[in-house]
């Protein structure tokens, strides 16, 4: 069964160190999330592709977050510097299209000491 | 933007007994609602999903309603077993606002065998 590839799954950073995630989604998939789930919470938004194109990144810190997907495919997730508050479930999502299931990936957690 | 809410936040039952998650949404254009279930250290997955043109949808022991008068939905679960125990996340989401997902912030699941 095609599932969403995400890497590393667990990274520990040091504040104000680069930090990126990875992800691959399932082939076909034109739509693509990255989320941040903080422990007991739902998953937030943080930037939504459809394809190579950026649908919604209101709610990405911009000043300290970046996302790509530039051949409308993988796509990575980059945070620098990275802040304490930073420490988080970060998950990769895709789907087939418009309101359609969003397959997870199984997440990054990231530690900030 | 959307606003989920969910509730309750914790929920505890016996084993056979039924379990009910209430979630109300804001956004009158949201017009699909999957229900994800989070095992601890795992991706979130689709457990059942209801659109807007419709009432009710059934599979085995679990059961979705839509009252999209009132703009809340419920996640029913019969004959509940150990295994059901879980963090359980509503969604909504609409095609008019980019098929991005609001999420709830999710009710822990204890099945008490």
């Amino acid at each position: 069964e095609a599932e969403v590839a995400q890497s590393p799954r667990y990274k520990i950073t040091e504040k104000s160190q680069a930090v990126a995630f990875w992800c691959d989604p399932i082939s076909g998939h034109a739509t693509l999330y990255w989320y941040r789930q903080i422990l007991g919470q739902g998953p937030e938004l943080l930037v939504q592709f459809q394809d190579e194109s950026v649908v919604d990144d209101s709610q990405l810190p911009k000043d300290r977050f970046s996302a790509e997907r530039l051949k409308g495919v993988d796509s990575t997730l980059k945070i620098q510097p990275a802040e304490l508050g930073d420490s988080a479930m970060y998950l990769c999502a895709s789907s087939l299209g418009l309101n359609t299931e969003a397959f997870f990936g199984q997440g990054t957690r990231l530690t900030v000491v | 933007g959307e606003n989920v809410e969910q509730h309750p936040s914790t929920l505890s039952v016996q084993e056979g007994d039924s379990a009910v998650i209430k979630c109300t949404y804001s956004d009158s254009a949201s017009n699909y609602f999957p229900w994800y279930k989070q095992e601890l250290g795992k991706r979130p997955q689709l457990i059942i999903d209801i659109r807007s043109n419709v009432g009710e949808k059934k599979d085995q022991r679990i059961a979705v309603t839509l009252n999209k008068t009132a703009k809340h939905f419920s996640l029913h679960i019969t004959e509940t077993q150990p295994e059901d125990s879980a963090v359980y996340f509503c969604a909504a989401s609409s095609a008019s606002t980019g098929n991005q997902f609001y999420f709830g912030t999710g009710t822990s699941l204890t099945v008490i065998p």
